[in-house]
């Protein structure tokens, strides 16, 4: 089955030590999200790359940092984490065809910070 | 701008009972609309969404919703609540630009009772 695939799903980390997470599709999706969801709160968009074009949100901290190596991957780096990044990293795919196309998620990464 | 309201952070039902979940939104361009589910420590499973067409739109797990362009709802239902059904449900509208990015509501936690 076609799907969106994160490793590890759960993460722990020491404060201020990098981190990498890592998301695969076999959808062959042109874009590819990554997410911050804290506890009961809605996921957040922190950037998306749309083919090789990375794209930030405004109030994504510098902390945060991707890459995409191919079309399947996609990594989300955190230089420096700290408590506050402590979440659910969510990776999501779509073709980008328009306001109507579906975005579809992988399981997630927890991320605990010790 | 856009903008979705979810009513309601916690909805209880008893099992068999009726579930309404309430979804409203505000777009300056036909809207693009989704509910997604998600299972604790899960990713987001799509349930349905409404692009065009027929304003009653049926998805998966016996869920369905109704566009009202009047009222600028698109509010979620199921006849018959299983216990399975407890989750986070996520309304969405399809932002404005590429790369079908997503606005999403608050979020509605779904409790299912004996």
């Amino acid at each position: 089955d076609a799907m969106v695939i994160q490793n590890p799903r759960y993460q722990v980390t020491q404060f201020g030590k990098p981190v990498t997470l890592s998301c695969s599709q076999t959808l062959n999706h042109n874009v590819m999200y990554w997410y911050q969801q804290k506890s009961s709160q809605a996921p957040k968009l922190l950037f998306h790359y749309y083919d090789k074009d990375f794209n930030n949100e405004a109030d994504t901290p510098d902390n945060f940092q991707s890459r995409r190596p191919n079309t399947s991957f996609c990594f989300l780096d955190i230089r420096s984490p700290g408590l506050g990044d402590a979440a659910m990293y969510l990776c999501a795919t779509s073709t980008g065809g328009g306001r109507q196309e579906t975005q579809y998620f992988g399981p997630g990464t927890r991320l605990l910070v010790l | 701008a856009q903008s979705v309201t979810q009513l309601g952070s916690h909805v209880s039902v008893s099992e068999g009972a009726l579930v309404l979940l309430r979804c409203n939104y505000s777009s300056s361009v036909p809207p693009y609309l989704f509910w997604y589910v998600q299972y604790p420590n899960q990713g987001l499973q799509l349930l349905l969404k409404y692009t065009t067409g027929a304003t009653l739109v049926k998805g998966i797990n016996g869920f369905e919703a109704e566009f009202k362009k009047s009222e600028t709802s698109f509010h979620l239902t199921k006849p018959s609540a299983h216990m399975s059904d407890a989750a986070e449900y996520f309304c969405a509208l399809g932002a404005t630009g590429t790369a079908s990015k997503l606005t999403f509501g608050t979020g509605t936690r779904l409790q299912v009772t004996l």
